[in-house]
């Protein structure tokens, strides 16, 4: 596609609820990250994609969070156990190599209630 | 890791310059970035310097030394629609990761 696409870009879920985030990244780009913006904080790196390399996993910050990457295409963030905490913006973004501009999508903003 | 810091909060006046200046610490240098981000908004990639100097685009320009862990992004003829967050991250190519890490984003408040 055009650009990073990323869905649902609202989601109101009840604590203790698994909630599942997709991210379709531009067209033939390789790497796929996912970041975390809790309100009024920075940005958070979760997870990095590259190609078929394994992923670095280094920001996630418990084992409720998982995410998958099929191929060079769609990735998926799970959240299970959904706590109050996890409520933040979500953001999946994308980059031709992993030494490109990487370009974010409109992001997923979820609450947990 | 990287230690990435940039002012909290500025104010300019409609019609000015201003520039906003980010610092950073990292081992293994591999390009510095600037994101503009509206309340409520994902950040749009605004410039890219991986080498020393100036990088103009229309009212931006970003300005990188490497030597000094330095940047920094000018804007100018500011209009209100730039009052918005302004984001630094550097990738850092150590071990092969190349994630960009995040400064804590540069509120900027253009007003009349």
């Amino acid at each position: 596609g055009a650009g990073v696409s990323q869905s649902p870009s609202n989601k109101v879920t009840e604590k203790g609820k698994d909630v599942e985030l997709r991210c379709d990244p531009i067209s033939g780009h390789t790497a796929l990250y996912w970041y975390r913006q809790r309100l009024g904080q920075g940005l958070e790196f979760l997870i990095y994609f590259q190609g078929n390399s394994a992923p670095d996993k280094s920001g996630l910050p418990s084992d409720r969070f998982s995410a998958e990457r099929t191929g060079e295409s769609v990735s998926t963030l799970t959240i299970q156990r959904t706590q109050q905490e996890d409520s933040a913006v979500y953001l999946c973004a994308s980059s031709a190599s992993r030494a490109d501009t990487i370009y974010f999508g409109e992001g997923s903003w979820l609450t947990v209630v | 890791g990287q230690n990435i810091d940039q002012p909290t909060e500025m104010t300019a006046t409609e019609g000015a310059i201003v520039q906003i200046n980010c610092t950073y610490q990292t081992s293994g240098f591999n390009g510095l970035f600037w994101y503009q981000q509206h309340a409520g908004e994902a950040p749009t990639f605004l410039s890219y310097n991986v080498l020393d100097g100036l990088e103009e685009k229309g009212r931006f320009s970003s300005f990188l030394s490497r030597s000094k862990g330095y940047s920094y992004l000018l804007l100018k003829e500011l209009q209100m629609k730039d009052s918005a967050s302004y984001l630094c991250a550097v990738r850092d190519g150590t071990g092969g990761s190349y994630i960009p890490t995040f400064g804590r984003g540069t509120s900027l408040i253009v007003h009349p």
